[in-house]
């Protein structure tokens, strides 16, 4: 398809183990951002790349998770050792190029997270 | 980023005009207005946005006050499929270099009534 496509959709680990997200932006977009997103709560900004540089990871929780996007297009978001507080909805979105003005960003439908 | 104000819930009738306000009373002379909105289990979704002139598009309208300290979303004839969160956000459009995601608050949750 043409959005940005998350995988899996949802993913139940147990405390302790490590998780990996995928996101798939939509091709030729330069932008990426990785959202956090709480039960009943708007999302929150965890990091931002520009092609493969990480421009961005004022929002990143902790030294558990970390984010790559090595070829400038797929990116993953590893969080290891989770903890039952890393449940929640992670949204990864694309724009074109966030310097050009008012590009909106298309955000994937999310992978759902459940901490045993 | 400007914080922004919206009611937490509104109810609309289908085929209705659903008018959603927002407060941005501190919002500075290079902050754009966005909506976006999020229907259940789905990421968010752009809607539209300003900087001080009134704009339209296939989806909505936005109107901006001339003192830009508060806005209204416009969704001309509301449907079944526009119940959401809809969520109103000022900032800059670039702020080079990074920072640039989105501030959401927790946004409007509007509910067409059939």
């Amino acid at each position: 398809g043409a959005g940005v496509s998350q995988s899996p959709r949802y993913k139940v680990a147990k405390r302790g183990q490590d998780v990996a997200l995928r996101c798939d932006p939509i091709s030729g977009h330069v932008s990426l951002f990785w959202y956090q997103q709480a039960l009943g709560q708007g999302p929150e900004f965890l990091t931002y790349f520009q092609n493969e540089a990480q421009l961005d990871k004022s929002g990143l929780p902790s030294d558990r998770f970390f984010a790559e996007r090595p070829e400038g297009s797929v990116s993953t978001l590893k969080i290891q050792r989770t903890q039952q507080e890393d449940s929640a909805v992670y949204l990864c979105a694309s724009s074109l190029y966030a310097g050009l003005i008012n590009q909106p960003q298309h955000f994937g439908d999310g992978t759902r997270l459940s901490i045993l | 980023d400007a914080k922004t104000t919206q009611p937490p819930s509104m109810d609309c009738a289908e085929g209705r005009a659903a008018n959603l306000p927002c407060n941005h009373s501190t919002i500075s002379g290079n902050e754009y207005v966005y909506w976006y909105r999020q229907i259940h289990s789905q990421g968010p979704q752009y809607i539209i946005h300003g900087l001080k002139n009134n704009e339209t598009n296939e989806m909505a309208s936005l109107i901006i006050t001339e003192d830009r300290k508060s806005s209204t979303l416009i969704l001309p004839h509301a449907t079944l499929r526009d119940t959401a969160v809809y969520y109103c956000i000022v900032r800059v459009p670039y702020s080079g270099g990074g920072a640039d995601g989105l501030t959401f608050g927790k946004g409007t949750h509007l509910i067409i009534q059939p």
